[in-house]
């Protein structure tokens, strides 16, 4: 079946450290993925998506990429701020159901000043 | 452009009462979701709509949780009778057509003591 799995949070970095959230999935074929934020008491926010193989989606200083050969999309930010903790989401959509959203289990980060 | 629009924010209800969730989604989108997020969670799809047909509702639990969207705009959720375990947040979103970039509103938090 389709799955995602995210590393367990909370991530705790200093400002300015270097951010990696590591994301696998499972699903068969090619499908989309994308990265969710969602910030203190707030809705999800799209921050970025690929939906073919080697396709780097950025927004916002992060950036992840697409790769077939590992099944992975880690999101990665060279220089975190206090205003990026929140909550990381990873999320794929099948090929053959491109209305679905399947959610890893998300990542707290926490950037102190 | 206004977002997708989700009113309570915020509901504390006992148990066995009813509840009712309604949002308002992105103009011009014709596909609606709800999405169950659990804390600590990611979220889950309920159900979804295109304009008013409900066409995946597979995952809602439909002995007390039922869902309209009789104009093909605003949706409501319901919950009756509602269970200590149904304390979450419900998500609506949008997207344009099916495949398109879905779109989260804030999201309605229910507490059930």
């Amino acid at each position: 079946g389709n799955s995602v799995t995210q590393m367990e949070g909370p991530v705790t970095l200093s400002e300015e450290a270097f951010l990696t959230i590591n994301c696998t999935y499972t699903a068969t074929g090619y499908p989309s993925l994308f990265w969710y934020v969602q910030y203190p008491g707030e809705g999800l926010q799209l921050l970025l998506k690929a939906t073919k193989a080697d396709d780097k989606g950025s927004n916002k200083g992060f950036e992840a990429t697409y790769r077939k050969e590992t099944t992975s999309f880690h999101l990665e930010k060279g220089s975190v701020q206090v205003s990026d903790s929140a909550v990381y989401f990873c999320a794929l959509s099948p090929m053959d159901s491109s209305y679905k959203l399947i959610f890893g289990s998300g990542t707290r980060l926490l950037v102190r000043p | 452009e206004a977002g997708v629009v989700q009113s309570p924010r915020y509901k504390i209800i006992e148990k066995k009462q009813p509840v009712a969730f309604w949002c308002n989604p992105i103009s011009g989108h014709n596909t609606l979701y709800w999405y169950l997020q659990n804390l600590g969670q990611g979220p889950e799809l309920l159900i979804r709509y295109e304009n008013e047909e409900a066409v995946d509702d597979s995952q809602l639990p439909k002995d007390r949780f039922s869902a309209e969207r009789l104009k093909g705009v605003d949706s409501t959720l319901k919950i009756q009778p509602a269970e200590l375990g149904d304390s979450a947040v419900y998500l609506c979103a949008s997207s344009q057509n099916q495949g398109n970039t879905i779109y989260f509103g804030e999201g309605s938090w229910l507490t059930v003591v």
